[in-house]
């Protein structure tokens, strides 16, 4: 079993609608939790960085943790075709772990 | 400093052949990690850089693979007799000691076909 398990997708969404992205985890020690947003042949780049359980919200993104079920997610309000990317979810210990990415595709 | 850049971008080599790769982190890290990423998957970890310490090597790191980081700054990645299954993004990434989230930065990448 992989420490981070994530759907890759596609996901296709119309513009404007609720995007959910989510990944489980296994490791009940992990306390740091992280998404990327990877655009095609470019470096991930970090989106939002969460600690422990709860929500953290930022502009049209929220990201979420429950770590009772070791379930993270990622909520886009409003989705646009520029958010067309594969996003990925990480945690760490001294090192990050990935998982695989779920490509999300925003149609106008 | 425009962030983490990574040299060449794009490489195509032919089986057998020796690849180096250069990363030049964001100028205040002290951390660097390089990671290698293949179609559809997250990027796995490769090694990790205190300074010019290599702290951390991934198993996935064979012997063909060797790091350096001589003087706590740029990086470079070799790969000796390469093989197919070399080819890969891959990425190098940068952090601060001093960060206490330790948020790593990527660069773009080097993409490596190896024929």
């Amino acid at each position: 079993q992989k420490e981070v398990e994530q759907d890759p997708g596609p996901l296709s969404v119309p513009e404007g609608a609720i995007v959910s992205l989510n990944c489980t985890y296994s490791n009940s020690a992990f306390q740091y939790f992280m998404w990327y947003r990877q655009y095609s042949r470019k470096g991930p780049e970090l989106l939002m960085y969460t600690y422990s359980s709860g929500n953290k919200e930022d502009g049209r993104f929220t990201a979420q943790v429950d770590k009772s079920s070791k379930y993270i997610s990622l909520f886009i309000r409003d989705s646009q075709p520029s958010d067309s990317a594969t996003y990925l979810c990480a945690t760490r210990n001294y090192q990050l772990i990935w998982g695989a990415g779920t490509k999300l595709i925003i149609k106008p | 400093d425009t962030g983490v850049s990574q040299d060449p971008r794009h490489k195509i080599t032919k089986r057998g052949q020796n690849v180096t790769f250069r990363c030049d982190p964001i100028s205040e890290h002290n951390r660097l990690y390089w990671y290698r990423q293949t179609l559809g998957q997250g990027p796995e970890f490769l090694t990790y850089f205190q300074n010019e310490a290599q702290l951390e090597k991934s198993r996935l790191l064979s012997d063909r693979f060797s790091a350096e980081r001589p003087k706590g700054s740029f990086s470079t990645l070799e790969i000796q007799r390469t093989e197919q299954g070399d080819s890969a993004m891959y990425l190098c990434a940068s952090s601060s000691v001093h960060d206490t989230h330790n948020e790593q930065f990527f660069g773009p990448g080097t993409r490596l076909t190896v024929l």
